[in-house]
């Protein structure tokens, strides 16, 4: 079974600053999908970024950014010039490609991001 | 507007009693799953029907029950609620297939806060 870590539960950045919140995961699967979610303090669950596990290239949207260790199986997310929206809960999540609607999420990260 | 609707969006109950929480999706998704989040554990997959007819259990599965007779709905059944069925519970959906593959895998719903006492 695939098992999702995130191995801090609360983070803190001052606004403009750069944060790197961590994430590892245990897996046999050699092809995956891995992502990054936040939940703002309203509850909805947005999707922050993807990466497709048989590319290289780390993902990247605007100021978030992921950087993608297979051989590590870690899929850590940078958030770059932190505003004070991003403050939220910070959910990854893993799927096998094969099994499109199973996806494991961690524990989560609550991000705050101070003025 | 696209969205994923959840009722009640709170709830506080007893014990044993009966409750259905609905979900609906304006997006003729195929694909429809509950999920129930709790600290330090974040989301855990309850059930999940890939179409009409179609359900099959997730991780917790234990205490609940779903159905899906029309595409759009998808309820979650407590048949007696036990106070370990307190949670934030959401509902998601998105298109068949591979949901890697689409920019936005999942759409959720702005989840439903139960408390049994």
């Amino acid at each position: 079974a695939q098992t999702v870590t995130q191995s801090q539960p609360e983070m803190s950045v001052q606004e403009a600053e750069t944060v790197t919140l961590s994430c590892t995961y245990d897996t046999s699967e050699s092809n995956y999908y891995l992502f990054w979610y936040k939940q703002p303090p309203s509850r909805q669950m947005i999707l922050v970024i993807r990466q497709e596990a048989y590319k290289q290239q780390n993902a990247t949207e605007n100021r978030f950014s992921v950087n993608f260790q297979k051989a590590a199986k870690s899929f850590s997310l940078k958030i770059s010039d932190s505003q004070l929206g991003d403050t939220a809960m910070y959910f990854c999540a893993f799927m096998k490609h094969d099994n499109n609607n199973d996806m494991r999420f961690g524990a989560g990260t609550r991000l705050t991001v101070k003025p | 507007e696209a969205q994923v609707t959840q009722n009640p969006r709170y709830l506080i109950t007893v014990t044993g009693k009966k409750l259905t929480v609905t979900c609906s999706q304006n997006m003729n998704h195929e694909y429809m799953s509950w999920y129930r989040q709790d600290p330090g554990l974040g989301l855990r997959q309850i059930y999940y029907s890939m179409n009409v007819e179609v359900t099959d259990k997730g991780d917790v599965p234990e205490g609940y029950k779903v159905s899906r007779k029309e595409k759009r709905n998808f309820p979650l059944i407590l048949e007696s609620p036990s106070p370990n069925q307190t949670s934030l519970y959401f509902c998601a959906s998105s298109l068949a297939g591979n949901l890697g593959a689409s920019n936005q895998p999942q759409h959720f719903g702005d989840g439903t806060r139960l408390s049994i006492l």
